[in-house]
Parts: C-alpha cells; sequence; structure tokens
C-alpha cells in the first residue's frame, strides 16, 4: 500500500478555495486515490475518488497529474461547516484485500 | 449511499468486563468489514479485516485474543474487547465494502466511544 504525505494542518477563511496537496509516490498502477473527511467523534466520510486527470463532484473537485505521485483536493468557497480532517487514501479498492491505510490527515480549521 | 451503522455509540465499563460492539451494512452485503481504532488527535489505525465465513486478519501488533472478531453474516460483524482496561479505551470505527458500488465502495459507521474506568 502507498504510503501519502499530507500537511498536517491549513487555515482558511470562509468563502475561499481551500486546497489540499498529497503525495504518493509510490503508487501503483491499478491504485486509486481517495479522499475522506471527519469531524470529531464521527466516522469518516467519502468526498472523492479518481484515477488520473481531474474529478469533480457536487462538494469538491480533485486534480491528479500525468505520474500520478501526488494529488489535490479542492475545496470550493468554504464554510465554517467544512472544518475537519480531511484524509488521502490510495489503494486498489476494487481489489482483492481493499483495505485502507490512513496518514496523518490534515487538520482545516475554517475561520469566520 | 450503502449505510454502515455501529452499537453502541457509546459505552462505559468497568476494568476487566467484555464489551461487544456492532457492525451492520444495513442496505447490503459485505463480505469484509474492517476494525479501526482512534486515540484523540491521532489518525485511524487499521486493526483487523473482517471476513464473512472465515477468521479474521488482524494487523500487527494486535492481539486477537483480546480483540475477537466475529463475522456471522453478510451484514453483521462484531468486535468484542475482552477483559478490558483504561488503555482500551478509544474510538473503534468499523468500515464495510460494498463491491455493487465499484471501486469508492468503502463505507464507515458512525464509530463506537468505548470508556473503560
Amino acid at each position: 500500500l502507498a504510503k501519502t504525505t499530507q500537511p498536517i494542518s491549513m487555515d482558511s477563511y470562509e468563502g475561499q478555495e481551500v486546497n489540499i496537496t498529497c503525495s504518493h509516490n509510490n503508487i501503483a498502477t491499478n491504485d486509486y486515490i481517495t479522499w475522506y473527511q471527519q469531524f470529531p467523534s464521527q466516522g469518516p466520510r467519502f468526498i472523492i475518488q479518481g484515477y488520473k486527470t481531474k474529478v469533480t463532484n457536487e462538494v469538491a473537485s480533485l486534480f491528479i497529474p500525468a505520474d500520478r505521485k501526488s494529488s489535490t483536493l479542492s475545496l470550493p468557497r468554504v464554510s465554517l461547516s467544512d472544518t475537519a480532517v480531511y484524509y488521502c487514501l490510495v489503494g486498489d479498492f476494487g481489489g482483492a484485500t481493499n483495505k485502507l491505510i490512513f496518514g496523518t490527515g490534515t487538520l482545516l480549521a475554517v475561520q469566520p | 449511499g450503502a449505510v454502515v451503522s455501529q452499537h453502541p455509540s457509546r459505552v462505559i465499563c468497568k476494568s476487566g468486563t467484555s464489551v461487544k460492539i456492532e457492525c451492520r451494512s444495513l442496505d447490503f452485503q459485505a463480505t469484509t468489514m474492517f476494525w479501526y481504532r482512534q486515540f484523540p488527535k491521532q489518525s485511524l489505525m487499521l486493526m483487523a479485516t473482517s471476513n464473512e465465513g472465515s477468521k479474521a486478519t488482524y494487523e500487527q501488533g494486535v492481539e486477537k485474543d483480546k480483540f475477537l472478531i466475529n463475522h456471522a453474516s453478510l451484514t453483521l460483524s462484531t468486535l468484542t474487547v475482552t477483559s478490558a482496561h483504561p488503555e482500551d479505551s478509544s474510538f473503534y470505527i468499523c468500515s464495510a465494502s460494498d463491491r455493487g458500488q465499484g471501486r469508492d465502495g468503502q463505507f464507515f459507521g458512525p464509530g463506537t466511544r468505548l470508556t473503560v474506568l
């Protein structure tokens, strides 16, 4: 399973766009990149998943360069309720083992 | 999306007692479920992989005799913390894979807060 590296914390203000970058130099060919959000005392919640280029859904965008050694989660116009820990995970989610290894995550603090 | 529940949401027990935590996939079948433990201000740590109808696979350093896992059906996995001690106090989270959802199909329960006095 590829190891991921993210900033420990980030600060932002309401209404700003936030970009969180994750490094995964040892990503394998079959690996997908998935981002989860976790609020205190809750289980992680799926945000977005991608393999290459760009993926966009109703809450976020995920940018993946051609070499796939990093990815960037983009949250448009954050609000106070986006304050949470964001985890980047890399793995073959449809594979035989399908297990996830969580890194440190990034604590995003949104201020008014 | 797929829903995973856990019961109880929180439990307080005396040292030496055993505590059972249930993880259910409510609207899908999960051949594989995972159990995590999370200490305050730390990341989730994978404890074991629970496979329906077979023995669980434990991560290195996790005592299989202390953390008993039973995955008796495609919708239920249980984690029993045996002879719990204060150092076992933690937030326990399960997840389940829904292969029908494709590659993004791993969904997490709301977690169980265990406090051992």
